[in-house]
């Protein structure tokens, strides 16, 4: 079992402003990182996948990148808009199996 | 297509009834995951299946819960005897398979579960 964590626990951001958090995991036994966005009301949606050390991933004006080495992943929002208000969560799942531990997400406020 | 759909979206139950609920996976998704998530906590895996094996039931955190897949498609989470902690949100997933995690989960929208 991984234990994933994410920092920090919320953030409020201005409108237009950009941002970025962090999810922390074991380096050892890793396989997968995962980000899902989830708001109020919805059901989570997938944003990235990533696997490889040095891995960027990038959908609009959202972007991840990931370090394998150090065990951590950074998902930064440019010009946030008050849409990108949610709760950012991330997983990771060891090399065996396919059962993910997510970290307890970063809620993201965007103000007009 | 049809996204993965949980009934009912809302639960409320008195102490000590047991409670089902329901999961339908988009179709062909041979994985299906059932996670919750409870006050103020992150989202804590239960129990999931992939298609014929057995499932991994390392999450369920009682024997009063249990789940059960049919024909490989709908699934149903049984809760006995709820207790208040079972209050939370119970969240299911599908994806297209286990090699890896490398598949994307897909969420439903949850069932809200109170336990008075």
């Amino acid at each position: 079992i991984l234990n994933v964590e994410q920092s920090p626990q919320s953030l409020h951001v201005q409108e237009g402003d950009s941002t970025n958090f962090t999810c922390s995991f074991p380096s050892s036994n890793f396989y997968a990182l995962h980000w899902y966005r989830w708001e109020t009301a919805k059901s989570p949606e997938a944003l990235f996948v990533m696997t490889l050390n040095g891995d960027e991933k990038k959908k609009g004006r959202i972007s991840a990148t990931l370090n394998t080495k150090e065990g951590y992943s950074y998902l930064y929002i440019k010009g946030s808009q008050p849409e990108d208000s949610a709760t950012y969560l991330c997983a990771a799942s060891p090399a065996a199996g396919n059962k993910l531990t997510f970290g307890g997400g970063t809620r993201v406020l965007v103000k007009p | 297509g049809a996204g993965v759909s949980q009934s009912p979206s809302n639960k409320v139950t008195e102490k000590g009834k047991d409670v089902e609920l329901r999961c339908d996976p988009i179709s062909g998704h041979t994985a299906l995951y059932w996670y919750r998530q409870s006050l103020g906590q992150g989202l804590e895996f239960l129990i999931y299946f992939q298609g014929n094996s057995a499932p991994d039931k390392s999450g369920l955190p009682s024997d009063r819960f249990s789940a059960e897949r049919t024909g490989g498609s709908v699934s149903t989470l049984t809760i006995q005897r709820t207790q208040q902690e079972d209050s939370a949100v119970y969240l299911c997933a599908s994806s297209l398979g286990l090699a890896g995690s490398l598949y994307t989960q897909y969420f439903g929208p949850g069932t809200r579960l109170t336990v008075l």
